[in-house]
C-alpha cells in the first residue's frame, strides 16, 4: 500500500550539533515532498519542500536531500536550538486523486534537543 | 492575515454518537482538506472540498462526510463514531485544489480538534 515510512521514531542531538532525519517513500511517482514539523498542541507547520527534479535545496538552517533511485529524502537541520524540539514528518504529494491533491505522510521522527 | 482556526479545541462523544468540525480557512484560499491524526502516527487523508464540492477522498468511510460554504470555511461531520475516530482532526487550506502547490501554496494547518470517543 501507500506509505511514507521512517528509518528513526526518535533522534536525540546535542544544542549546537546538525540533526539529520530520514525518510523512505514507497511510491516512485510522486512528484512533491515536503517537510513537517509539529509541536505539541500545533498543527504541522511548513519547513521545506522539492520537487522530484531536483536532489537538494537549501533553506534557512535547513536543508532537504532527495535520492529518488532508492527513494529516501533527508532533512538536515544545521546547528540545531531548543526550538528545533519537535515531531518532523516528510510527505509525499501523490497525483490527483479524483482532482485532489492528497498528502501521504510517515509516521514522524521526534527530534529532542539536549542542553 | 490570519491562519487556519478550527473548533472546538478538544471534545469528547461516546460511541454512535455524531460529531461537527468546524475550520475557517487562511484568508485568501479557497480550498480546504481534512487530515486525521491518530495518536503517534502522522496525519491521514480524509478528503478535500474546493467550490463547495469535495474534490477528493481518501480510505474512510462514508459516515464521514463534510461541506464548505460558500466563505470557504468547512465542517467535517462523523456519524456513528467509533472508538477508533479518536484522533486529532486537522483542517488545512490552500490556495489552489489540484497539484499546483508549492511553495507560498502549501497547506496551510490548523492546530486541530482533539476528539475522544469513549
Amino acid at each position: 500500500g501507500e506509505s511514507v515510512g521512517l528509518h528513526l521514531p526518535t533522534l536525540s542531538v546535542q544544542e549546537g550539533d546538525n540533526s539529520i532525519i530520514n525518510c523512505a517513500y514507497s511510491n516512485s511517482a510522486s512528484d512533491y515532498f515536503i517537510w513537517y514539523k509539529q509541536e505539541s498542541g500545533k498543527g504541522p507547520q511548513f519547513i521545506i519542500d522539492i520537487r522530484s527534479n531536483m536532489d537538494k535545496r537549501q533553506g534557512q538552517r535547513v536543508t532537504v536531500l532527495l535520492n529518488k533511485t532508492v527513494k529516501h529524502l533527508s532533512l538536515q537541520i544545521a546547528a540545531t536550538q531548543p526550538g528545533d524540539s519537535a515531531v518532523y514528518f516528510c510527505a509525499e504529494r501523490q497525483r490527483r486523486v479524483q482532482g485532489a491533491q492528497k498528502l501521504v505522510f510517515g509516521q514522524g521522527t521526534r527530534l529532542t534537543i539536549n542542553p | 492575515e490570519t491562519g487556519v482556526t478550527q473548533s472546538p479545541t478538544h471534545l469528547i462523544k461516546t460511541r454512535g454518537q455524531q460529531v461537527t468540525l468546524r475550520c475557517s480557512s487562511q484568508s485568501g484560499h479557497n480550498t480546504v482538506s481534512w487530515y486525521q491524526q491518530a495518536l503517534g502516527q502522522g496525519p491521514q487523508f480524509i478528503f478535500q472540498y474546493y467550490r463547495e464540492e469535495e474534490n477528493g477522498r481518501g480510505n474512510f468511510p462514508p459516515r464521514f462526510s463534510g461541506l464548505q460554504f460558500p466563505n470557504y470555511s468547512s465542517e467535517l461531520n462523523v456519524n456513528a463514531l467509533e472508538l477508533d475516530d479518536s484522533a486529532l482532526y486537522l483542517c488545512a487550506s490552500s490556495s489552489k485544489p489540484g497539484h499546483l502547490f508549492s511553495g507560498a501554496n502549501v497547506l496551510t494547518f490548523g492546530a486541530g480538534s482533539r476528539l475522544t470517543v469513549l
